[in-house]
Order: structure tokens, then C-alpha cells, then sequence
């Protein structure tokens, strides 16, 4: 167990709609990543926050949004979705911003049908 | 920008000795991290490198050369349990990425 914490484990949705994924990280980290992991296309970084602001922006779609909160956990927000959204989202976190060291999350499947 | 590859499957004997190869091409970065990665788990940090040279941690190695653009993952005594997924990535010196990771390589370990 990492300590991170991904709700919801899954979730089945149809196209052109919104979803909201949830991460609290590790106690103490305040950095939080989002990765995007589908089959052909590996771990791909979508952003970065670090204690609430937001540091690092990967290949993020524009549909796509994600905050960080006072109390640290993250929200990624999916919108207008497509079928090719569907993928596995991790939610890392690790103690500062350098980042070599990252603690993931169980993971949020996503499916679009 | 950065790239890595990496080999996209191994296979090994259990007991045996496996060594996953990493190259890569970058402008600068600060380490090499390798990940494990079950099917249908999340990933989980190994080692990292900042140097060149080997890093010992139990049954698994990472080796790091800065001049060969190169770096390893040696995994000695294979078990069953590791099979799995394993990811290779950078943290470079610039850019808006944080860690840049390989495609992974999908090691199964047999009988």
C-alpha cells in the first residue's frame, strides 16, 4: 500500500460526458502527478500540482482540468468525453518537486462507451 | 527532448539472472528510476541513479552510464513474483515534465 488513495476504482461512462477522479496523496507529500496509462501509449504525464499550485503540464487535453486543494488531495476532471479517453488514470505523489521518487495510486479505470 | 527505449518483452528461468536495458536520448536530466509494474497494479519506485555506476538494493541492481547514454535494471534470482511490467525513466533538467517514462518492458518469468 503506497498510501495513495484513488476513488473511484472504476467507471463507466458514455460519450460527451463529464467525470470527476479524486486523489489524496501520501501524508507529508505535496506534490501531486496525474498520469494517463492506456495500452500503446505507456505512462503519459498529464500535470503536476505542488502545494495547491499547479508546477508541470504534460500532453494535457484542453477537456481535461485538474486542481489541487488546501488539504492537498487532487481532482482531474474529464469532460465532453471521448472513447479514446479510456484508459487507466494514476494519481503519484512524492515529498517535493523533484519527483524521481513518486508514489502511485490503485489507479482509476475509466471506460467510454 | 527525451526519449527511452527500452526492450518491449524478456523472458528468464526462474532462479536465474535477467539484466532490462535502458537507452535513452536527452538534453539533460538529473537521474534514471526504474518502476515495477504488476498486471492491473500501480506502479512502484525500485532504484534511482544520479550516478554513473551500479546501485544495489537486495536481488535488484540499476546501473547507470552517463557517457554510454545507458542505463540497467539487473534482477538476480528471479521469482515468480516478478514478473511484470518494468519501466525505465528520466528526470530531466529541463522541460515541463517531471519524469519521463520508457514504454516499459514486460518481463515473464518461466519454470
Amino acid at each position: 500500500d503506497s498510501g495513495v488513495t484513488q476513488t473511484p476504482k472504476h467507471l463507466i461512462t458514455a460519450t460527451g460526458q463529464r467525470v470527476t477522479l479524486r486523489c489524496s496523496p501520501r501524508s507529508g507529500d505535496l506534490s501531486v502527478y496525474w498520469y494517463q496509462q492506456s495500452l500503446d501509449q505507456g505512462l503519459q504525464f498529464l500535470i503536476q500540482y505542488y502545494n495547491g499550485e499547479e508546477r508541470a503540464k504534460g500532453n494535457i487535453l484542453e477537456r481535461f482540468s485538474a486542481q489541487q486543494f488546501p488539504d492537498l488531495h487532487s481532482e482531474l476532471n474529464l469532460s465532453s468525453l471521448e472513447l479514446g479517453d479510456s484508459a487507466l488514470y494514476f494519481c503519484a505523489s512524492s515529498v517535493g518537486l523533484g519527483g524521481y521518487e513518486q508514489y502511485f495510486g490503485p489507479g482509476t479505470r475509466l471506460t467510454v462507451t | 527532448g527525451q526519449s527511452l527505449e527500452q526492450p518491449s518483452e524478456v523472458t528468464a528461468v526462474e532462479g536465474a539472472i535477467v539484466q532490462i536495458n535502458c537507452t535513452y536520448q536527452t538534453s539533460g536530466f538529473y537521474g534514471l528510476s526504474w518502476y515495477q509494474q504488476h498486471d492491473g497494479g500501480a506502479p512502484t519506485f525500485l532504484s534511482y541513479n544520479a550516478l554513473d555506476g551500479l546501485e544495489e538494493t537486495g536481488r535488484f541492481s540499476s546501473f547507470l552510464s552517463r557517457s554510454d547514454s545507458y542505463g540497467y535494471l539487473l534482477l538476480q534470482e528471479l521469482q515468480m513474483k516478478d514478473s511484470a511490467s518494468y519501466f525505465c525513466a528520466v528526470s530531466p533538467a529541463s522541460g515541463n515534465t517531471p519524469l519521463v517514462f520508457g514504454k516499459g518492458t514486460r518481463l515473464s518469468v518461466i519454470a
